[in-house]
């Protein structure tokens, strides 16, 4: 692994069904992110986790859930998917938290919800 | 509200100069980030600002006035693969980013 990796690459979700998307970083960094980017709007933070045990509520939180249960691993969860989360999806990562530091992003999730 | 602006989309010409501008009003600043999107994948840092003044890293070269709230990212000798998205961010008050929306970059020969 380098960098940052992220699964599954697209997916086409039904409405209502739980979903998790997977975001692994072999950097060792210490702060990982979610965002999502829709057309014609900037990247928005969803959750974020400044260190493994501790996670935070972004700008869009609600209808998706995080865990940081160690330092490479920061699955988000959607319980219950709604077609406004049809989206693209990126995990970052940066040495620090603070938003200080630059990020480095994984390729993205693609997410359809039906 | 917290908001930046960036023009949707603009043209330029293989070897040309361009500068792309952002402006921001944001609840505190913390500094800048300007990141480089090819579509179809993640984006990527191209430069830091927290200082006023201009910073300059090969053709790229990044500029901030904080009084203004203003900056503008000056690319030269444009080649073909400098066609992408370019992303203005602001590390706000609470020391999140608050991203712009892109400036699509579209070279032509």
């Amino acid at each position: 692994i380098a960098g940052i990796t992220q699964a599954p690459t697209s997916q086409i979700l039904a409405a209502g069904r739980r979903m998790t998307l997977r975001c692994t970083q072999d950097m060792r960094h210490n702060a990982m992110y979610w965002y999502r980017q829709d057309l014609g709007l900037g990247l928005r933070l969803i959750h974020y986790s400044n260190t493994a045990g501790t996670t935070g509520k972004g700008e869009v939180p609600d209808g998706y859930s995080v865990s940081r249960a160690n330092t490479d691993d920061f699955p988000l969860t959607l319980a219950s998917a709604v077609p406004s989360q049809t989206s693209v999806y990126f995990c970052a990562s940066s040495d620090e938290g603070g938003g200080v530091d630059e990020q480095f992003f994984g390729p993205g999730t693609r997410l359809t919800v039906l | 509200g917290q908001n930046i602006d960036q023009p949707t989309e603009m043209t330029a010409t293989e070897g040309a100069i361009v500068q792309i501008n952002c402006t921001y009003q944001t609840s505190g600043f913390n500094g800048l980030f300007w990141y480089q999107q090819h579509a179809g994948e993640a984006p990527t840092f191209l430069s830091y600002n927290v200082l006023d003044g201009l910073e300059e890293k090969g053709r790229f070269s990044s500029f901030l006035s904080r009084s203004k709230g203003y900056s503008y990212l000056l690319l030269k000798e444009l080649q073909m693969k400098d066609s992408a998205s370019y992303l203005c961010a602001v590390i706000a008050s609470n020391y999140q980013l608050i991203w712009g929306a892109g400036t699509k970059l579209i070279i032509k020969p």
